[in-house]
């Protein structure tokens, strides 16, 4: 099974900050890492795919990037809809495994 | 307009079975792989089980190979998750889960239903 190990756990943050989130895999993964952001009793919604796609319907202030074992999600300026928690996930092999996830609160 | 709607969360007691369904609809259900992940309260996301789209393999989490069985009907559309022996650690809301390309078991989870609650309690 590979880890995936996600920092930090939690941040706070502003609106109009820039915020970055890091997943580490526990070996190479290419770029077979999708992100998720899950709002408070909701179901997770799929935010950026293979490294760096970033899903239809959601704004270009998100991007990600990295390969191998080391990746980024970055929100270039942070709005109020953003806060929420985000969840690196490998698709790298089965079994698929996440991250601890990162909560991103408002400071 | 992907729509997926999980039922037959339930309360059951230790050592029970329960078994889940999907309701697929908006997508070409025979097409795409499916999923199911679950979240404990409070925790993160877990992967639970997949299924191809021809139905003809199969992948669990080791915390529940042998004891859940992840299958579809395409008649009806349906995803099911049979769960068995079950523990307190499988207390989660179960989410039903789209892949995000035809034809391909990506695990990439593009479309989530709503979830629905398991809790395995005395």
């Amino acid at each position: 099974e590979i880890q995936v190990t996600q920092s930090p756990s939690s941040l706070s943050a502003s609106v109009g900050d820039r915020v970055t989130i890091t997943c580490r895999a526990g070996q190479s993964i290419n770029t077979y890492i999708n992100w998720y952001q899950q709002k408070p009793g909701k179901a997770p919604k799929l935010l950026i795919y293979a490294a760096s796609n970033l899903q239809s319907g959601f704004p270009s202030r998100f991007g990600g990037s990295g390969s191998g074992t080391d990746f980024t999600l970055t929100i270039v300026s942070l709005q109020p809809e953003d806060f929420a928690t985000y969840y690196c996930q490998q698709s790298y092999t089965s079994p698929w495994t996440f991250g601890q996830g990162t909560k991103v609160e408002i400071k | 307009e992907v729509q997926l709607v999980e039922s037959g969360g339930d309360l059951v007691q230790p050592g029970g079975s329960l078994r889940l369904s999907c309701s697929a609809s908006g997508f070409t259900f025979s097409s795409y792989a499916m999923h199911w992940v679950r979240q404990a309260p409070g925790k993160g996301l877990e992967y639970v089980s997949a299924i191809n789209s021809n139905g003809g393999s199969t992948f669990y989490a080791d915390s529940v190979k042998g004891r859940f069985t992840i299958s579809r009907d395409y008649s009806t559309k349906t995803l099911f998750l049979e769960m068995s022996n079950l523990s307190a650690d499988d207390t989660a809301v179960y989410y039903c889960v789209k892949d995000l390309r035809e034809w391909e078991l990506l695990g990439v989870f593009h479309s989530w239903g709503q979830g629905t609650l398991v809790t395995v309690s005395p």
